[in-house]
């Protein structure tokens, strides 16, 4: 079964500092990769997603991860810290098996915290 | 456009009593999925539909039983409510496999 870790529980970050937020699967096929952000008391929204082309992926609000088949790894990253910024964030996969469907493994969350 | 809706927001339940949590997507996915979010757990999920009359079990779907009569509904049901299910439940719902998921804004229920 798939996996995901997400290291750190807890990032505080100063306004305007990089934002890095690292994320590993266990997959030895690389699967589908997302993160996503949740804002206190909400559901959780898209903020990108690889499935098959750019290993460079742009999402919103400035972020953007790397995949790395090498490293299995799919981190989050934001060159300058916004207050706006300070949600949970997830990393989830899922696999590219078609009988999989549309089953998500998520990691365990990343607060984070932005210090003015 | 209302996207993926859930009700109630709020629920309180004392152990051993059954209720229903109500899931709606206006999208046409074919697919959808209930989630609950526990601190530090990030979110598993409990049964997931990939069409209309078709349901399966995810990673945690003890004490839960869900349905899938139409492509818009996907409720999911507490049969006898224990404390171990006060959790943050979330549906969600994918246009199909690949695609990104969809979530409603949360039940938080608290079982007492």
């Amino acid at each position: 079964a798939q996996s995901v870790t997400q290291l750190g529980s807890h990032v505080s970050v100063s306004e305007g500092a990089l934002v890095l937020l690292r994320c590993n699967y266990s997959s030895s096929v690389p699967p589908y990769l997302f993160w996503y952000v949740q804002y206190p008391n909400q559901g959780l929204q898209l903020l990108l997603k690889y499935t098959s082309a750019a290993t460079l992926v742009k999402g919103i609000n400035g972020f953007e991860a790397e995949f790395k088949k090498s490293e299995t790894s799919f981190h989050l990253t934001k060159p300058s810290a916004h207050m706006s910024d300070a949600a949970e964030y997830f990393c989830a996969v899922s696999d590219r098996v078609k009988a999989a469907g549309n089953k998500l493994t998520f990691g365990g969350g990343t607060r984070v915290l932005v210090k003015p | 456009n209302a996207g993926v809706t859930q009700t109630p927001k709020f629920q309180v339940l004392k152990t051993g009593q059954s209720m229903t949590l109500q899931c709606a997507q206006d999208m046409n996915h074919e697919y959808m999925s209930w989630y609950r979010q526990d601190p530090g757990m990030g979110l598993r999920l409990i049964h997931y539909s990939v069409g209309a009359g078709i349901t399966d079990q995810g990673e945690v779907p003890n004490g839960y039983n869900v349905s899938r009569s139409t492509t818009e509904d996907f409720p999911l049901r507490l049969l006898s409510a224990a404390p171990s299910q006060t959790s943050v439940y979330f549906c969600a719902s994918q246009r199909g496999g690949g695609y990104e998921q969809y979530f409603g804004p949360g039940t938080r229920l608290t079982v007492t």
